[in-house]
């Protein structure tokens, strides 16, 4: 059981680029979602998922798109790369429906994404 | 909008003191209030949440809606305490949707 698995670990693009953040999990979670997070600013909401098919807007989702096709992936791309864009992305999972009443997240161990 | 203050970035306290990492909350109805901590070379995970009214780790934190807030307190740190710890806010009976605040480092020394 890896939980919630987050690949690559760690990146280095140049502004411009485009590349895809994989989260992956195997509890059968029906929440997913992506947060960045940047010193001083804290985690902040980019985009989530109540189910496969289903996506909205997080906080902050300008130069961000995902899809959810499956219940267990929910990637996240980036079109074209801005070093305002680095920083360190975490997905993070929650059981049950959108109306569950914890919203206990369970996290990957992040990103670590350098825009040069 | 809801909104999530910490006060402090970071907080150096010695071993054996009291610990008190302070939180404020900006939400017109109802929220549900959590404290996650990230330890060094770990995950970020869930340290208590306000509805279960537990103490975990010997950490507690009560809801005060009158002062909107939900302060994180331990009477005596350890060295093990040394995290990151975020107070975080989400709206009752809606989807997940946290709002975190900006976080506060916690240093404890001998």
């Amino acid at each position: 059981n890896a939980g919630v698995t987050q690949t690559p670990k760690f990146q280095v693009l140049k502004t411009g680029q485009s590349m895809t953040l994989q989260c992956a999990q195997d509890m059968n979670h029906e929440y997913m979602s992506w947060y960045r997070q940047d010193p001083g600013m804290g985690l902040r909401l980019i985009h989530y998922s109540v189910g496969a098919g289903i996506t909205d807007q997080g906080e902050v989702p300008n130069g961000y798109n995902v899809s959810r096709s499956t219940t267990e992936d929910f990637p996240l791309r980036l079109l074209s790369a801005a070093p305002s864009q680095t920083s360190v992305y975490f997905c993070a999972t929650q059981a049950g429906g959108p109306m569950y009443g914890a919203n206990v997240l369970t996290f990957g161990a992040g990103s670590r994404l350098t825009v040069l | 909008a809801q909104r999530v203050t910490q006060p402090e970035k970071l907080l150096s306290v010695f071993k054996g003191a009291p610990v008190e990492l302070k939180c404020n909350y900006s939400y017109s109805g109802s929220p549900e209030l959590f404290w996650y901590v990230q330890y060094s070379r770990q995950r970020l995970q869930l340290l208590l949440r306000h509805i279960s009214r537990e103490s975990i780790k010997g950490f507690t934190a009560d809801l005060n809606k009158g002062e909107t807030s939900f302060h994180l307190k331990k009477p005596f740190a350890q060295e093990e305490d040394s995290a990151m710890y975020y107070c975080a806010l989400s709206p009752t009976g809606t989807a997940s949707k946290l709002t975190f605040g900006t976080g506060t480092r916690l240093q404890v020394t001998l």
